[in-house]
């Protein structure tokens, strides 16, 4: 395990559900990052954060609605999933924006039926 | 138009050989690159960085960087099995200094 958590590890919701990802870093980093992880597609970057501002949202649909409360939780809240949002989310750290040396988290594997 | 690309493989290399993966990046700005290892089922782990052209050595990793020819590359001596993984190359660019990702590169390291 890295020092980057994520809970929970597996969720399977309906397209009507509302849940919540959660994300924390122990590695005292400022910048935290969502990815989504799709078979056979490149990893795509969905939000950043740098010390605690969103400073990036890659035209993300906005049935998923981040947050992110400190430096070291984030959080990735969906609602009206469709199918195709069924992935692997991955939330990652650095210590800012500046150093990309990122770190990943276990990632969620989503199931949206 | 992909801007980090990777053969997607499968290459796959006898135990003991020399492994080689290459990555080519379309932004002639990018100035820092990954390598990273994802086994099945886990998340990325970062393996190597490398921000100069030439060389780096960590362990039985090597990454290369050629600037003027957009060209990234790992290598990875004395393979084993434990080293069989899908390898994802990773590039800062743009002026968000985003980190974007290759599709990864499946290497299989037969016993």
């Amino acid at each position: 395990e890295t020092g980057v958590t994520q809970t929970p590890r597996h969720l399977v919701m309906g397209m009507t559900n509302k849940k919540s990802l959660k994300c924390e870093q122990h590695l005292g980093h400022n910048a935290m990052y969502w990815y989504k992880q799709s078979a056979k597609k490149p990893l795509e970057l969905m939000f950043v954060y740098n010390f605690k501002e969103q400073t990036e949202n890659n035209s993300v649909p906005s049935r998923f609605s981040p947050e992110c409360p400190n430096s070291s939780h984030l959080f990735l809240h969906l609602h009206t999933l469709q199918p195709e949002d069924s992935a692997l989310y991955l939330c990652a750290s650095s210590q800012d924006t500046q150093y990309n040396e990122q770190f990943f988290g276990p990632g969620t594997r989503l199931t949206v039926l | 138009q992909k801007e980090v690309e990777q053969n997607s493989g499968p290459l796959s290399v006898p135990e003991g050989a020399i492994a080689s993966l290459n990555c080519t990046y379309s932004d002639r700005v990018s100035q820092s690159f990954f390598w990273y290892r994802q086994y099945s089922g886990k998340s990325p782990e970062l393996i190597m960085s490398i921000y100069s052209n030439g060389d780096k050595e960590d362990g039985r990793f090597t990454a290369q960087l050629n600037k003027a020819s957009q060209y990234v590359s790992l290598l990875i001596r004395d393979s084993q099995p434990s080293d069989s993984a899908t390898y994802l190359c990773a590039a800062v660019s743009g002026s968000a200094r985003q980190l974007t990702f290759g599709s990864g590169t499946q290497l299989t390291v037969l016993p």
